[in-house]
């Protein structure tokens, strides 16, 4: 089955740095991949829609300056949170689809910004 | 716009017994159907989806659901449940458009609880 990956699967970063997760498809070429955040016992929300070579769609309300989405490959879409601060940490989920009807999702990044 | 409500933010069922949990949602257009279950700290995994067809979807680990048009509603189903279904299970539509329509809205979740 279609099997999306991400990396790291926990990060610690102090306050003021930047962060960088990845987020794989390992067995298929995904035209879009999406990136949730998730806060404790909450749903998804959608952060942003990036299809690879163009310019990620954010949500209304998030930071496109703050969160820097690039997929440069079908293969592979990061999520970059700039200037972390402690407000940030949270569950981050990607998901990437090929085209079809179904997203697969990755395992989660858990950041935590001290 | 669509949205989903899950009715019940948590349900506790004793093990082997039955269990639903109900998602409702609105929508102007025609609309595929989702249930995916996390486990704490873990992403999301597909139990079932409905696209078109047969309203009774059959899923993995036991689980199904029925699409209802009239009563807008895809509740979930399991005829006896097992500790290890314990879990979030989020219900999401998103529309039967095309590529701009890719997007799943998720309901609130529901936190089942399987208790010995």
């Amino acid at each position: 089955g279609a099997v999306v990956s991400q990396h790291p699967s926990r990060v610690i970063c102090k306050s003021g740095t930047s962060v960088k997760i990845e987020c794989r498809s390992l067995d298929f070429q995904a035209t879009t991949m999406f990136w949730y955040r998730q806060f404790p016992k909450q749903s998804l929300m959608l952060m942003a829609t990036s299809n690879e070579g163009s310019k990620a769609t954010y949500e209304q309300g998030v930071e496109k300056d703050k969160f820097l989405i690039n997929h440069a490959s079908l293969t592979l879409s990061t999520l970059t949170v700039t200037s972390a601060h402690p407000e940030d940490s949270s569950f981050y989920i990607c998901s990437a689809t090929g085209g079809l009807y179904e997203q697969y999702f990755g395992p989660g990044t858990r950041l935590t910004v001290t | 716009a669509q949205s989903v409500t899950q009715l019940d933010s948590q349900v506790p069922v004793f093990e082997e017994a039955p269990v639903e949990l109900r998602c409702n949602y609105s929508s102007s257009v025609s609309v595929y159907l989702f249930w995916y279950v996390q486990y704490p700290n873990q992403g999301l995994q597909l139990l079932l989806k409905y696209l078109s067809g047969s309203t009774l979807v059959k899923g993995i680990n036991g689980f199904e659901a029925e699409f209802n048009k009239s009563q807008t509603s895809f509740h979930l189903r399991k005829p006896s449940v097992h500790i290890s279904d314990t879990a979030e299970y989020f219900c999401a539509v998103r529309s039967g458009g095309g590529q701009g329509a890719q997007k799943l809205v998720f309901g609130q979740g529901t936190r089942l609880t399987i208790n010995p």
